[in-house]
């Protein structure tokens, strides 16, 4: 257990529907990050929030936002879906701002699997 | 050409082998070169992390990095069951704020 958590497990909707994923960090880390997980791109990085600002952004589509709350646990949300919305989406978090891996590891939680009909 | 090239498996080997899982990468400007380990249903965890070029060994595995070919590469020595996951190279570049680029990942079997 990494000792982050991610709520719901499994999210089942249709499309043109929004979602909003829930992530809460590891206690003491302040930076969460986003990623989607699909067959055909892997594990693609979203979004980082450090101490609640934003800090760095990847491929996250304008339909998709996200914000770090003052007890900087993250939501995810996710508009207008598309059956290509369809993936594994996992929550991170990092002590710090960096999450490079020797100073800063990542933790991942057990992810949201999201099913667009 | 994609930035981390994977292949995805899968791959099995009978309990006991020795497993090289391979990564090769176009930017030559990655400096931090990971593995991840990601069991099913399973969040990744981190399994090796190295530096620039060389090598790194943790136990029963060793991270190899050649970046004069731009290949990494992943050994695990006596390989067990429990070892059975998809494994993830992951790299970024030497600027603290760039995010990770992983491979799509190599689904590994190992057989009682």
């Amino acid at each position: 257990d990494s000792g982050v958590t991610q709520t719901p497990k499994h999210l089942i909707t249709a499309t043109g529907q929004r979602v909003t994923l829930r992530c809460s960090p590891r206690s003491g880390d302040l930076s969460v990050y986003w990623y989607q997980q699909s067959l055909d791109q892997g594990l693609q990085f979203l979004i980082q929030y450090y101490n609640g600002e934003e800090r760095a952004k990847g491929n996250i589509l304008e339909r998709f936002s996200a914000q770090q709350f003052p007890d900087l646990h993250s939501e995810l949300n996710l508009s207008s879906l598309e059956l290509g919305d369809s993936a594994l989406y996992f929550c991170a978090s990092s002590v710090g701002a960096s999450g490079r891996a020797e100073a800063d590891t990542q933790y991942f939680g057990p992810g949201t699997r999201l099913t667009v009909l | 050409q994609k930035e981390v090239e994977q292949d995805p498996g899968p791959l099995s080997v009978p309990e006991g082998a020795i497993v090289s899982l391979n990564c090769t990468y176009s930017n030559s400007a990655f400096q931090y070169f990971m593995w991840y380990r990601q069991y099913s249903r399973k969040g990744p965890e981190l399994l090796m992390y190295t530096y620039s070029s060389g090598n790194k060994e943790d136990g029963r595995f060793t991270a190899q990095v050649d970046k004069s070919s731009k290949y990494i590469s992943l050994f695990i020595r006596d390989s067990q069951p429990s070892d059975s996951a998809t494994y993830l190279c992951a790299m970024s570049l030497l600027n603290r704020d760039d995010k990770i680029i992983f491979g799509k990942g190599t689904r590994l079997h190992i057989l009682p």
